[in-house]
This record gives C-alpha cells, structure tokens and sequence, in this order.
C-alpha cells in the first residue's frame, strides 16, 4: 500500500484566501484523523472520523475551519478565510480501527504558510 | 484528562553514546503507550508501542518499557547512529469506549554527530 497521501505538500497563501488540503488514508482503514502541528503548542488533533462519519471535532480551532469526508478514501482539511496563525504543518492520519493498541500511520504534511 | 510529558530537547549525542528520552503520562485506566519518530521533512512513523503493563516494545535497536508503577515510558537506545537525528515523539492512546485519539508529548529533538 502507498500509504497515507496527502496534497499538497507545500501550500503558501495570503490571508483571507480559501485553503483546501486533501488526504486519502490507507485502504480498509475505518478511522482517519487530523493534526496540526506548531512549534508553540506541538501536535493537535483537530478532528477525526469513523467510516466517513465526524466523531470528534471538538479540536477544530475556530468556524473557519471545517472537515468533511465523503466517502472512504478521501478527506478534506477547508480553511476559509485564512490567517497568519493558522500557518503549520497538519497532517492526516489513519487507522484499521479504534482499538486501545490500533496503531495511526500518518502521512507527510502540507506545511502551510499564510502571508 | 491525559498528558504526556517529555525531556526537553534537543540532545545531542555522539555516534555510539547511549540515549535516553525520558517520557511520562497521566491517565485514567489503561492506556496503550506509543512512540513515534519524525525525520526531518516526512510525517510521524511509528517506532515502537506497548499495550500493557511491564510490556517492552522495542524496534530498530530503540527499546521502552511500559512502567506503570512509574507512569513512564522511557526510550533508550544502546548505540545510537548518525541516522537517528530526529525528532521523537511519545504517545499515549487512552483506554475504554471512545478512547481514540492520540495524546503526545511536546517532541524531543535528537542529533547525533559522527
């Protein structure tokens, strides 16, 4: 399996744009998360999902950010409009399943910076 | 709620010195303990985890021991190579219903000079 994708990998926009970032998890995986991460606050989970649907999203920083997941093998990161602070590397992240030892493979990062 | 916490970094190190990065956790029940490396510029990858008390999980020479009586889960390696220089996370996942997000630490950043 390729593993966890994601796109893009590098994403530099200024503030008040719109900013998508795009993942698709491993095959067969149920679960699929998403983290920032910073150097002030380190990783976060943002939000994640079971078989497509929201479970947890209280991590989700403010409105502007939203999520979605329409079927198994792709998930959205939307940024509308876009800050300064919001500039990280976020990244995706699935699992088989929700089990205590269930182990997340992550994919690579977009590293987004907002000007 | 859970917490990790970890060594502040960085470390360096010498190739062949021995290492440690300290981690400890807070949580109810029975979490499952994992650590995960990041090499400069790729996504987190899992280098070892232990679901249970007393289990060691150990991996590419690196080794940690589920220490309950402790709450700790500290990383060592014997010998550690200019390929490690990374950043080391350490990760608990908690135990129960609905347990399914991951908790890491703050990072510890690793550099090994020939």
């Amino acid at each position: 399996d390729a593993g966890v994708i994601q796109s893009p990998r590098h994403e530099v926009t200024e503030m008040g744009q719109e900013v998508t970032l795009r993942c698709k998890p491993i095959s067969g995986h149920d679960y699929l998360f998403w983290y920032r991460q910073t150097m002030m606050r380190g990783l976060e989970l943002l939000i994640y999902f079971n078989n497509n649907v929201p479970i947890d999203d209280s991590g989700m920083p403010e409105d502007r950010f939203s999520a979605k997941m329409p079927n198994a093998s792709f998930s959205t990161l939307k940024i509308q409009p876009s800050e300064p602070r919001d500039s990280a590397v976020y990244f995706c992240a699935s699992s088989l399943g929700g089990g205590d030892s269930d182990t997340q493979y992550f994919g690579p990062g977009t590293r987004l910076t907002v000007l | 709620g859970n917490s990790v916490t970890q060594m502040e970094g960085p470390v360096t190190l010498s190739e062949e010195a021995f290492l440690t990065i300290n981690c400890t956790y807070t949580a109810t029940g029975y979490p499952s303990l994992f650590w995960y490396v990041q090499y400069p510029g790729e996504g987190l990858q899992l280098l070892l985890k232990a679901t249970k008390a007393d289990d060691k999980g150990s991996n590419k020479g690196f080794e940690a021991t589920y220490r309950k009586e402790t709450t700790s889960f500290h990383l060592e390696k014997g010998s550690v190579q200019v390929s490690d220089s990374a950043v080391y996370f350490c990760a608990l996942k908690g135990s129960g219903a609905g347990s399914y997000q991951l908790t890491f630490g703050k990072g510890t950043k690793l550099s090994v000079i020939p």
